[in-house]
């Protein structure tokens, strides 16, 4: 099992761009997340999903969308990059709910000029 | 706001001494608590868990003691490792039933020295 695969790793982009980071996970798991990881600070939830077709939002949603349309894939999409978006970014999934223990893809460091 | 505190940023330690690190809360309604551990340029990895209802758990080397009425928490690991050097997050939710969200703290970057 891969477990928790994230893409890009790396990212550059200028303000105004768009960009779908990628994340799949290959445990059959409901539940999906992203978290964003700024400097002095704990991870903070961006969105979320219980399953396919679900998705909510966590802590920090606004500049970020999510869809779900299988059970595996979760992509985050970034729909105008502005600079204090620039953060690493990770996926997590689990099997049921967040008290689950959360597995993580290494996350991608996005940089926006 | 920030309802679950890593008051210390880093913590350094002797090789098979005992680590201890802290987390305070200040949400009432948060009953499950987990510790993660980050190394650097990977995701964190999740270490150890405590329900509201027991006020300690272990797992060899690991032990989570949690003190509601303080609203504390600590993770002990004994005895500390090299490989233990990493940052270590702890992370809290609310109503484990209904609730999807965790709140994490800032983090504690152990060192463990030789």
């Amino acid at each position: 099992n891969a477990g928790v695969t994230q893409t890009p790793k790396f990212q550059v982009l200028k303000t105004g761009q768009s960009m779908t980071l990628q994340c799949a996970q290959d445990m059959n798991h409901e539940y999906m997340s992203w978290y964003r990881q700024d400097p002095g600070m704990g991870l903070r939830l961006i969105h979320y999903s219980v399953g396919a077709g679900i998705t909510d939002q966590g802590e920090v949603p606004n500049g970020y969308n999510v869809s779900r349309s299988t059970t595996e894939d979760f992509p985050l999409r970034l729909l105008s990059a502005a600079p204090s978006q620039t953060s690493v970014y990770f996926c997590a999934s689990s099997y049921k709910a967040v008290y689950n223990e959360q597995f993580f893809g290494p996350g991608t460091r996005l940089t926006v000029l | 706001d920030q309802q679950v505190k890593q008051n210390s940023p880093s913590l350094s330690v002797q090789e098979g001494r005992i680590s201890i690190l802290n987390c305070d809360y200040t949400n009432s309604m948060f009953d499950y608590f987990l510790w993660y551990k980050k190394y650097p340029a990977e995701g964190p990895t999740f270490l150890i868990s405590i329900s509201s209802i027991k006020d300690k758990n272990e797992d060899g080397r690991f032990t989570v003691f949690l003190n509601k009425s303080a609203k504390h928490l600590s993770l002990h690991i004994v005895p500390s490792q090299p490989g233990d050097s990493a940052v270590y997050f702890c992370a809290a939710s609310e109503d484990q039933d209904s609730n999807y969200q965790l709140i994490w703290g800032a983090g504690t970057k152990l060192i463990i020295k030789p």
